[in-house]
């Protein structure tokens, strides 16, 4: 059960785009389309942003989208605003009841 | 409105036990797995534990080596997590989350666990 790898910071300028990657093994991330990513300001519970890798949950803006290729999956935000600026965390079931979580990313709106 | 309230954080010495609780409200309690995720200081997140709808299946990360065990109360609508032999790696906030189609889609806001002499 390592955590799934994440860069420690990503940062881009207002209305540009951003990748977050989350490296994952073929155990995890590439065994299932079970990916989600999750929002998380200073001092607050984190907010589920995407689930099964690409979907969105009501409420969420679509400047915000996922992928994966094998064992590794990402989270775009496009049009940067400042509200985005937040930890964000990606977590794939892992198998047998069990999840992982990555190592998480801050993104910094510059 | 889904809520979630986790209680029972606290300082403990290391070697010491807590335990605790997470109140549910507005949605029914007894259909959803339920899991505990922790989150040390400057850290991401860790996933600690998970119980289905009527405890019949019961996971836990490798890591916690039988320290922790995970219950629930349906009639009460609380969840719970019994820590014992806490260490200083234990240091953590402990959210309590809801799983939807394996994602956490609604969260508590954390009690803070302070393992230290």
């Amino acid at each position: 059960q390592s955590a799934l790898t994440q860069p420690a910071s990503v940062s881009g300028s207002p209305g540009q785009s951003i990748t977050i990657s989350c490296t994952g093994t073929s155990t995890d991330v590439g065994s299932y389309n079970l990916v989600s990513w999750y929002q998380q300001h200073p001092g607050k519970a984190p907010k589920l942003m995407i689930f099964e890798v690409s979907k969105r949950p009501s409420g969420v803006s679509n400047r915000f989208s996922g992928s994966k290729s094998g064992n590794a999956a990402s989270l775009t935000i496009s049009g940067l605003q400042a509200e985005d600026e937040a930890d964000y965390h990606c977590c794939s079931y892992a198998g047998g009841g069990t999840y992982v979580f990555g190592t998480g990313t801050k993104v910094t709106v510059l | 409105e889904v809520q979630l309230v986790e209680s029972g954080g606290g300082l403990v010495n290391p070697g010491g036990s807590l335990r605790l609780s997470c109140a549910a409200s507005g949605f029914t309690f007894s259909t959803y797995t339920m899991n505990w995720v922790r989150q040390a200081p400057g850290k991401g997140l860790e996933w600690v534990s998970s119980i289905s709808s009527t405890s019949s299946y019961i996971y836990y990360a490798d890591s916690l080596k039988g320290r922790f065990t995970i219950t629930r109360d349906n009639a009460k609508n609380s969840l719970y997590l019994q820590m014992n032999s806490l260490r200083a790696e234990d240091t953590a906030v402990y959210y309590c989350a809801r799983v939807d189609s394996n994602n956490y889609d609604y969260w508590g806001q954390g009690t803070l666990v302070t393992v230290s002499a």
